[in-house]
Protein backbone atom coordinates (compact mmCIF):
# COMPACT_ATOMS: atom_id res chain seq x y z
CA UNK A 1 0.00 0.00 0.00
CA UNK A 2 0.83 3.10 -1.04
CA UNK A 3 1.74 5.69 2.40
CA UNK A 4 3.06 9.35 2.27
CA UNK A 5 4.59 10.82 5.53
CA UNK A 6 5.44 14.16 6.69
CA UNK A 7 7.28 14.19 9.96
CA UNK A 8 6.86 17.61 10.76
CA UNK A 9 3.68 18.36 12.28
CA UNK A 10 4.00 22.20 12.66
CA UNK A 11 6.86 24.46 11.39
CA UNK A 12 7.98 28.05 11.41
CA UNK A 13 9.43 30.68 9.60
CA UNK A 14 10.10 34.50 9.93
CA UNK A 15 8.94 36.62 7.05
CA UNK A 16 10.96 37.00 3.79
CA UNK A 17 12.67 33.54 4.90
CA UNK A 18 12.94 30.47 3.25
CA UNK A 19 11.31 27.21 4.93
CA UNK A 20 11.04 23.68 3.24
CA UNK A 21 8.77 20.85 4.39
CA UNK A 22 9.49 17.41 4.29
CA UNK A 23 7.42 14.73 2.40
CA UNK A 24 8.42 10.99 2.31
CA UNK A 25 6.25 8.45 0.10
CA UNK A 26 6.34 4.67 -0.02
CA UNK A 27 5.74 2.80 -3.43
CA UNK A 28 6.62 0.37 -5.28
CA UNK A 29 5.07 1.93 -8.82
CA UNK A 30 7.39 3.61 -11.33
CA UNK A 31 5.07 6.20 -12.89
CA UNK A 32 3.47 8.67 -10.27
CA UNK A 33 2.17 11.88 -9.10
CA UNK A 34 3.04 14.07 -6.28
CA UNK A 35 1.24 17.33 -5.09
CA UNK A 36 1.91 19.88 -2.56
CA UNK A 37 -1.99 20.87 -1.45
CA UNK A 38 -2.35 24.14 0.65
CA UNK A 39 -5.17 24.46 3.52
CA UNK A 40 -5.83 28.00 5.03
CA UNK A 41 -7.66 29.14 7.78
CA UNK A 42 -10.56 28.95 4.93
CA UNK A 43 -10.29 25.43 4.87
CA UNK A 44 -10.30 25.37 1.30
CA UNK A 45 -8.03 22.75 -0.35
CA UNK A 46 -5.27 24.83 -2.89
CA UNK A 47 -3.15 22.70 -5.69
CA UNK A 48 0.36 24.62 -4.70
CA UNK A 49 2.58 22.30 -7.19
CA UNK A 50 2.24 18.99 -8.73
CA UNK A 51 5.07 16.65 -10.21
CA UNK A 52 5.09 14.06 -12.56
CA UNK A 53 8.17 10.99 -11.54
CA UNK A 54 8.80 10.59 -15.12
CA UNK A 55 10.06 14.46 -14.80
CA UNK A 56 14.02 15.05 -13.64
CA UNK A 57 13.54 18.74 -13.57
CA UNK A 58 11.74 19.99 -10.39
CA UNK A 59 8.41 21.58 -10.56
CA UNK A 60 8.30 25.35 -9.63
CA UNK A 61 5.38 27.73 -9.25
CA UNK A 62 6.65 31.30 -8.75
CA UNK A 63 8.47 31.25 -4.60
CA UNK A 64 7.24 27.62 -4.53
CA UNK A 65 9.67 25.11 -5.64
CA UNK A 66 10.22 21.54 -4.82
CA UNK A 67 13.15 19.23 -4.25
CA UNK A 68 11.86 15.48 -5.64
CA UNK A 69 14.31 12.85 -4.96
CA UNK A 70 12.83 9.85 -6.45
CA UNK A 71 15.31 7.53 -5.46
CA UNK A 72 15.08 8.13 -2.11
CA UNK A 73 11.15 8.76 -2.58
CA UNK A 74 11.16 11.98 -1.14
CA UNK A 75 9.33 15.13 -2.20
CA UNK A 76 9.97 18.43 -0.28
CA UNK A 77 8.16 21.49 -0.67
CA UNK A 78 10.52 25.32 -0.48
CA UNK A 79 8.87 28.76 0.49
CA UNK A 80 11.15 31.47 -0.84
CA UNK A 81 10.29 35.12 0.74
CA UNK A 82 7.70 33.75 2.97
CA UNK A 83 4.65 35.79 2.95
CA UNK A 84 1.88 36.14 5.97
CA UNK A 85 -0.73 34.73 3.88
CA UNK A 86 1.61 31.15 3.03
CA UNK A 87 0.26 30.77 7.14
CA UNK A 88 -1.87 27.37 6.22
CA UNK A 89 -1.80 23.54 7.15
CA UNK A 90 0.61 21.98 3.59
CA UNK A 91 -0.57 18.69 2.24
CA UNK A 92 2.00 16.25 0.62
CA UNK A 93 0.02 14.06 -2.23
CA UNK A 94 0.52 10.76 -4.19
CA UNK A 95 -1.10 8.88 -6.76
CA UNK A 96 0.16 6.25 -9.19
CA UNK A 97 -1.12 6.10 -12.88
CA UNK A 98 -3.89 3.97 -12.91
CA UNK A 99 -4.71 3.95 -9.28
CA UNK A 100 -8.03 6.09 -8.42
CA UNK A 101 -7.09 7.24 -5.35
CA UNK A 102 -4.91 10.27 -4.14
CA UNK A 103 -3.12 9.49 -1.05
CA UNK A 104 -2.31 12.25 1.38
CA UNK A 105 0.15 12.74 4.14
CA UNK A 106 -1.26 14.18 7.98
CA UNK A 107 -0.12 17.75 7.16
CA UNK A 108 2.34 20.19 8.85
CA UNK A 109 0.92 23.65 10.15
CA UNK A 110 3.05 26.22 8.66
CA UNK A 111 3.51 29.01 10.81
CA UNK A 112 4.63 32.84 9.24
CA UNK A 113 6.10 35.29 12.11
CA UNK A 114 6.02 38.69 11.39
CA UNK B 1 -16.74 31.82 -11.12
CA UNK B 2 -16.60 29.39 -8.52
CA UNK B 3 -15.22 26.18 -9.66
CA UNK B 4 -16.43 23.72 -7.27
CA UNK B 5 -19.01 24.69 -4.87
CA UNK B 6 -20.41 22.62 -1.39
CA UNK B 7 -23.78 23.68 0.24
CA UNK B 8 -23.78 23.89 2.95
CA UNK B 9 -20.83 25.34 4.51
CA UNK B 10 -21.75 24.67 7.98
CA UNK B 11 -24.13 21.59 9.43
CA UNK B 12 -25.20 21.25 12.82
CA UNK B 13 -27.51 18.60 14.00
CA UNK B 14 -28.56 16.42 16.63
CA UNK B 15 -27.23 12.21 16.52
CA UNK B 16 -30.11 10.08 14.25
CA UNK B 17 -30.78 12.97 11.95
CA UNK B 18 -30.68 12.37 8.23
CA UNK B 19 -28.42 15.00 6.06
CA UNK B 20 -27.45 16.04 3.04
CA UNK B 21 -24.38 18.06 1.69
CA UNK B 22 -24.33 19.20 -2.05
CA UNK B 23 -21.49 19.72 -4.35
CA UNK B 24 -21.73 21.19 -7.46
CA UNK B 25 -19.12 22.07 -10.58
CA UNK B 26 -18.72 24.01 -13.57
CA UNK B 27 -15.32 23.03 -14.67
CA UNK B 28 -16.81 20.05 -16.93
CA UNK B 29 -14.93 17.61 -14.72
CA UNK B 30 -15.70 13.90 -15.56
CA UNK B 31 -15.04 12.82 -12.02
CA UNK B 32 -16.12 14.41 -9.11
CA UNK B 33 -14.95 13.02 -5.18
CA UNK B 34 -16.04 13.16 -1.53
CA UNK B 35 -13.31 13.41 0.71
CA UNK B 36 -13.40 13.57 5.02
CA UNK B 37 -11.21 15.29 6.79
CA UNK B 38 -10.92 14.21 10.55
CA UNK B 39 -9.91 16.20 13.32
CA UNK B 40 -6.78 15.32 13.31
CA UNK B 41 -6.96 16.71 9.69
CA UNK B 42 -6.34 13.85 7.68
CA UNK B 43 -7.89 13.31 4.77
CA UNK B 44 -9.38 9.95 3.36
CA UNK B 45 -11.15 9.68 -0.13
CA UNK B 46 -14.76 8.11 0.65
CA UNK B 47 -16.45 8.01 -2.62
CA UNK B 48 -15.81 8.72 -6.64
CA UNK B 49 -17.76 9.23 -9.70
CA UNK B 50 -16.97 9.02 -13.30
CA UNK B 51 -19.85 10.48 -15.77
CA UNK B 52 -22.31 8.66 -12.85
CA UNK B 53 -20.34 5.72 -12.58
CA UNK B 54 -19.33 4.81 -8.87
CA UNK B 55 -15.52 4.04 -9.23
CA UNK B 56 -14.08 4.30 -5.43
CA UNK B 57 -16.38 3.19 -2.58
CA UNK B 58 -14.15 2.87 0.30
CA UNK B 59 -14.64 1.58 3.66
CA UNK B 60 -17.37 4.14 4.75
CA UNK B 61 -20.65 2.93 6.35
CA UNK B 62 -23.48 2.42 4.27
CA UNK B 63 -25.30 5.26 6.04
CA UNK B 64 -23.51 7.13 3.59
CA UNK B 65 -25.05 7.44 0.25
CA UNK B 66 -24.15 9.32 -2.58
CA UNK B 67 -25.92 10.74 -5.45
CA UNK B 68 -24.90 11.61 -8.93
CA UNK B 69 -27.55 13.04 -11.02
CA UNK B 70 -25.33 14.37 -13.64
CA UNK B 71 -21.53 14.54 -13.82
CA UNK B 72 -21.51 18.38 -12.56
CA UNK B 73 -22.89 17.20 -9.23
CA UNK B 74 -22.63 14.73 -6.53
CA UNK B 75 -24.53 14.68 -3.51
CA UNK B 76 -23.87 13.06 -0.32
CA UNK B 77 -26.65 11.65 1.78
CA UNK B 78 -26.11 10.82 5.16
CA UNK B 79 -28.12 8.78 7.84
CA UNK B 80 -29.16 7.80 11.17
CA UNK B 81 -26.00 10.38 11.68
CA UNK B 82 -23.72 9.62 14.50
CA UNK B 83 -21.15 11.65 16.83
CA UNK B 84 -18.01 9.90 14.91
CA UNK B 85 -19.65 11.81 11.90
CA UNK B 86 -18.57 14.90 12.43
CA UNK B 87 -15.80 16.34 10.72
CA UNK B 88 -15.26 18.49 7.13
CA UNK B 89 -16.22 16.61 4.33
CA UNK B 90 -14.38 17.90 0.93
CA UNK B 91 -15.69 18.01 -2.25
CA UNK B 92 -13.10 17.19 -5.41
CA UNK B 93 -13.62 17.11 -8.94
CA UNK B 94 -10.93 16.42 -12.20
CA UNK B 95 -10.85 16.31 -15.41
CA UNK B 96 -10.96 12.55 -16.02
CA UNK B 97 -10.28 9.63 -13.16
CA UNK B 98 -6.93 9.74 -11.51
CA UNK B 99 -6.00 6.49 -13.27
CA UNK B 100 -5.11 8.55 -16.30
CA UNK B 101 -2.34 10.71 -17.25
CA UNK B 102 -1.84 14.06 -15.42
CA UNK B 103 -4.68 14.63 -13.51
CA UNK B 104 -5.38 16.95 -10.48
CA UNK B 105 -8.19 17.70 -8.22
CA UNK B 106 -9.99 20.37 -7.35
CA UNK B 107 -11.47 20.60 -3.98
CA UNK B 108 -14.56 22.60 -3.10
CA UNK B 109 -14.51 24.54 0.19
CA UNK B 110 -15.60 21.97 2.67
CA UNK B 111 -18.61 21.25 4.90
CA UNK B 112 -18.03 21.28 8.24
CA UNK B 113 -20.48 18.83 10.11
CA UNK B 114 -21.07 19.29 13.55
CA UNK B 115 -23.17 15.94 15.02
CA UNK B 116 -24.58 16.94 18.93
Amino acid sequence: AQTVTQSQPEMSVQEAETVTLSCTYDTSESDYYLFWYKQPPSRQMILVIRQEAYKQQNATENRFSVNFQKAAKSFSLKISDSQLGDAAMYFCAYYALGNEKLTFGTGTRLTIIP
Amino acid sequence: DTAVSQTPKYLVTQMGNDKSIKCEQNLGHDTMYWYKQDSKKFLKIMFSYNNKELIINETVPNRFSPKSPDKAHLNLHINSLELGDSAVYFCASSQGRLAGVGETQYFGPGTRLLVL
